[in-house]
């Protein structure tokens, strides 16, 4: 069965903290998103990998293919960067399978 | 504005009434799929298109129809609103689930639908 399970749930951290969300999946994956859900619940993409890393401000997403899971960093956590983190794998397929969701709170 | 616009936010329903969720987007995205997003869950695939004329299910899909006549437009229907319905739906648009740029996937805004 392919699923993604997201570690950990919740995540609360202080300002200036670097933080590290995990994302692990089956076999088989094409690609691997990480998704921004708001508070008020909008969601935004933030990248898509399939191998490496890519990095977007303080955002750096990487890969390993051979152990089968993904981490989010957030470098010098600030307030405004508390909200949901989403990862999902793209099977093979057009269809996109969804981690329940990493919730990070980030206090001044 | 360029993005994907999902109407009604709100709605409430009757168990046993239809309705329609409109998805639109003006960016000629060949992808687009509907979500279903319910508290303790992640999103859940409904049915998506790679393109016009062409639907297939996703991993919820009992209960939803939907179609695709223009490359804009993906409307999702409930046919007969059940209480196990009541949830939060988000339309996502992409040109490629593969391509490797930012904001490969644009989210709608959601709409949140509670069956009675």
């Amino acid at each position: 069965k392919n699923e993604v399970e997201q570690s950990p749930q919740n995540l609360t951290a202080q300002e200036g903290e670097f933080i590290t969300i995990n994302c692990s999946y089956s076999v088989g994956i094409s690609a691997l998103h990480w998704l921004q859900q708001h508070p008020g619940g909008g969601i935004v993409s933030l990248f898509m990998l399939s191998s490496g890393k890519k990095k977007h401000g303080r955002l750096i997403a990487t890969i390993n293919i051979q152990e089968k899971h993904s981490s989010l960093h957030i470098t010098a956590s600030h307030p405004r960067d508390s909200a949901v983190y989403i990862c999902a794998a793209l099977y093979n397929t057009d269809k996109l399978i969804f981690g329940t969701g990493t919730r990070l709170q980030v206090f001044p | 504005n360029a993005g994907v616009t999902q109407t009604p936010k709100f709605q409430v329903l009757k168990t046993g009434q239809s309705m329609t969720l409109q998805c639109a987007q003006d960016m000629n995205h060949e992808y687009m799929s509907w979500y279903r997003q319910d508290p303790g869950m992640g999103l859940r695939l409904i049915h998506y298109s790679v393109g016009a004329g062409i639907t297939d299910q996703g991993e919820v899909p009992n209960g939803y129809n939907v179609s695709r006549s223009t490359t804009e437009d993906f409307p999702l229907r409930l046919l007969s609103a059940a209480p196990s319905q009541t949830s939060v739906y988000f339309c996502a648009s992409s040109y490629s689930l593969r391509d490797s740029g930012a904001n490969v996937l644009t989210f709608g805004a959601g709409s949140r639908l509670t069956v009675l």
